[in-house]
């Protein structure tokens, strides 16, 4: 079973601070992708990492695939209330074209 | 952009009876749709892939009779959950156009 390690899983931090979160496996992923989701919402996709070692940028958010596609970040600069939700990466793997997902993210910005 | 739409968005139910679940995407065709399931700060889990004109695959796991899907045009997908019983009660989303795209899911509720 392909697996997607993504950390922290819960993480609360005041306005106005920097946090990062990881995604990590032991397999190689065609391409990978981070979505954010709000309550009661379904997941909205944020970017999509094609080529190892690709840095994209979204305003505040810095997403970085891993040289071996097995790996991936997201740094969020300044985190504003807004912020707030729950941050699931998802790879794509080589074989079948299934997304997989890691555990989440449960991102709290407190003003 | 594209969008998928899930209908309906909230259902409570109860114990034995069947609930169905329409997936439609809005603004283009889809040969595949995905089901997933999500448990409350859960990530997504796949149950199943639907195929248009063909059976659906699912994974390892989920019982195909308990969950049926459909997938009669190229425009919708459903899932039916038959017999529910309060554990079935679970955020379901389906997605479309490879999985990029998620529908707003469908809050089960199963007393």
């Amino acid at each position: 079973t392909q697996l997607l390690e993504q950390s922290p899983q819960f993480l609360s931090i005041q306005e106005g601070e920097n946090l990062t979160v990881y995604c990590n496996s032991s397999s190689v992923f065609s391409s990978l992708q981070w979505y954010r989701q709000e309550p009661g919402e379904g997941p909205v996709l944020l970017v999509t990492v094609v080529t190892g070692g690709e840095v994209k940028k979204l305003k505040r958010l810095t997403f970085q695939f891993g040289d071996a596609r097995k790996d991936s970040s997201l740094h969020i600069t300044a985190a504003q209330p807004g912020d707030t939700g729950l941050y699931l990466c998802a790879g794509v793997h080589n074989q079948g074209g299934k997304l997989i997902f890691g555990q989440g993210t449960e991102l709290s910005v407190k003003p | 952009g594209a969008v998928v739409s899930q209908h309906p968005s909230r259902v409570i139910c109860k114990s034995g009876t069947s609930v169905k679940i329409e997936c439609r995407s809005l603004d283009f065709q889809a040969t595949t749709m995905f089901w997933y399931r999500q448990f409350p700060k859960k990530s997504l889990m796949l149950m199943a892939t639907s195929n248009e004109g063909s059976k659906a695959t699912y994974e390892q796991g989920v019982e195909k009779d308990k969950f049926l899907i459909n997938h009669a045009s190229l425009t919708l997908s459903t899932l039916t959950v038959t017999s529910a019983h309060p554990e079935d009660s679970s955020f379901y989303i389906c997605s479309a156009r490879d999985t990029q795209y998620f529908g707003p899911g469908t809050r089960l509720t199963v007393l």
